[in-house]
């Protein structure tokens, strides 16, 4: 009964290296979201996949911020030529039914602290 | 613009001192309300949805309850483990969740 899960869980890493984070949602969940978590900060909206497709990517911050999703499952959140800016703990959910009905929890994982250095 | 804000930002209680915590939405066309507790370190963690006004959910010493402007969470008799972050959000048209900035509750034994 394996909930949403995140990794790795902590990353530091160089300003200008590129960056993967995964997310693998709680199985059958359609919906998934990407959001950006800074200290002290809200949560900040990236992306929203349904199945495979990203009706709403309006959030991501930059075009060195990509993320994809496949087999209706597991998602990559990309970070290129990272900057100091980018420190965050950018937190993965999943829902039900997706953002159309707007009406089901989202489901969080645990996120993945990213360090700038 | 969709708006949710949440009060107080801090709030310090004796154990089994009850109180609210508050969350004003502007939202065109209101789906859901959630709420949501943090852990530090760890993600957001469901506890309720409420979906129209007069609605009220219960969950141990945690109830909600929805208006059509504003939501509460009642902490009745709270113990140290309550102490949290706790968070709001809602969802309208859009479909999309708007978050709250959040209320950092602390309970002293």
């Amino acid at each position: 009964g394996a909930g949403v899960s995140q990794s790795p869980s902590n990353k530091v890493t160089e300003k200008g290296k590129d960056v993967e984070l995964r997310c693998d949602p709680i199985s059958g969940h359609t919906a998934l979201y990407w959001y950006r978590q800074s200290l002290g900060q809200g949560l900040e909206f990236l992306i929203y996949f349904q199945g495979n497709s990203a009706p709403d990517k309006s959030g991501l911050p930059s075009d060195r911020f990509s993320a994809e999703r496949t087999g209706g499952s597991v998602s990559t959140l990309t970070i290129q030529r990272t900057q100091q800016e980018d420190s965050a703990v950018y937190l993965c959910a999943s829902s039900l039914n997706g953002a159309g009905s707007g009406n089901q929890p989202q489901h969080f994982g645990d996120g993945t602290r990213l360090s700038i250095l | 613009e969709d708006q949710v804000t949440q009060s107080p930002e801090a709030l310090r209680l004796q154990e089994g001192e009850s109180s609210s915590l508050n969350c004003s939405y502007t939202v065109s066309g209101l789906r859901g309300l959630f709420w949501y507790r943090q852990d530090p370190g760890k993600g957001p963690e469901f506890l309720f949805t409420l979906y129209s006004a007069g609605e009220e959910k219960e969950k141990e010493r945690l109830k909600a309850t929805l208006t059509k402007k504003e939501s509460f969470l009642h902490i009745t008799a709270p113990k140290p483990e309550d102490s949290a972050t706790y968070l709001c959000a809602a969802s309208g048209n859009t479909g999309k969740l708007i978050f709250g900035q959040g209320t950092t509750l602390q309970v002293k034994p």
